[in-house]
């Protein structure tokens, strides 16, 4: 079956580096996605991998690993807006989106 | 670019009545929309996947007589709740990608409907 999973939740301090590891099962593979979602909020895209390698964007990097079915978002210099949850996201052979939970990260100063 | 809007951004109902919720997309022609819902403190549920002019695939488990999707044009596909009842109070997401092998999908804010 298609499988993803990730942290249901990570906390982490103002200004410090976090990262949220995400591994999935797919039929298939047409990359991994990343979005943000703020609570009552539609999600917001991040980051998309496709080819094995680091993807770097500003304060947010996303890695991939297609052997392991493997990926992580990294954020740095957190800031309290980053509170949200993450949501990983790999697409099948279908280009249909397989979602994970979300792992809810939560910014303490 | 690729600004995808819904309307109503929140809905009110009571028990028995439908609700129709518009996605369109603004600045692209959306091949195909997805409709999604959400619980709180939960993932995204892919209800059913739209292409234009044909129908509505749905996935295992959603009433395709009680969700009704309607994907007219390359802009617009809409989601009508029949007889919604309280249980169907939930998060309505709609997203749109350009192609059919397209990889990004664009979402819209949402829709926040309560069922008295």
């Amino acid at each position: 079956g298609q499988n993803i999973d990730q942290p249901t939740e990570m906390t982490a301090t103002e200004g410090a580096i976090v990262q949220i590891n995400c591994t999935y099962q797919t039929s298939g593979f047409n990359g991994l996605f990343w979005y943000q979602q703020h609570a009552g909020e539609a999600p917001t895209f991040l980051s998309y991998n496709v080819l094995d390698g680091l993807e770097e964007k500003g304060r947010f990097s996303s890695f991939l690993s297609r052997s392991k079915g493997y990926s992580y978002l990294l954020l740095k210099e957190l800031q309290m807006k980053d509170s949200a949850s993450y949501l990983c996201a790999a697409m099948d052979s279908n280009y249909q989106l397989i979602w994970g939970a979300g792992t809810k990260l939560i910014i303490k100063p | 670019g690729a600004v995808v809007s819904q309307h109503p951004s929140r809905v009110i109902c009571k028990s028995g009545t439908s609700v129709k919720i518009e996605c369109r997309s603004l600045d692209f022609q959306a091949t195909t929309m997805f409709w999604y819902r959400q619980f709180p403190k939960q993932s995204l549920m892919l209800m059913a996947t739209s292409n234009e002019g044909s129908k509505a695939t749905y996935e295992q488990g959603v009433e395709k007589d009680k969700f009704l999707i309607n994907h007219a044009s390359l802009t617009l596909s809409t989601l009508t709740v029949t007889s919604a009842h309280p249980e169907d109070s939930s998060f309505y997401i709609c997203s749109a990608r350009v192609g059919a092998e397209s990889e990004t999908q664009y979402f819209g804010p949402g829709t926040r409907l309560l069922v008295l």
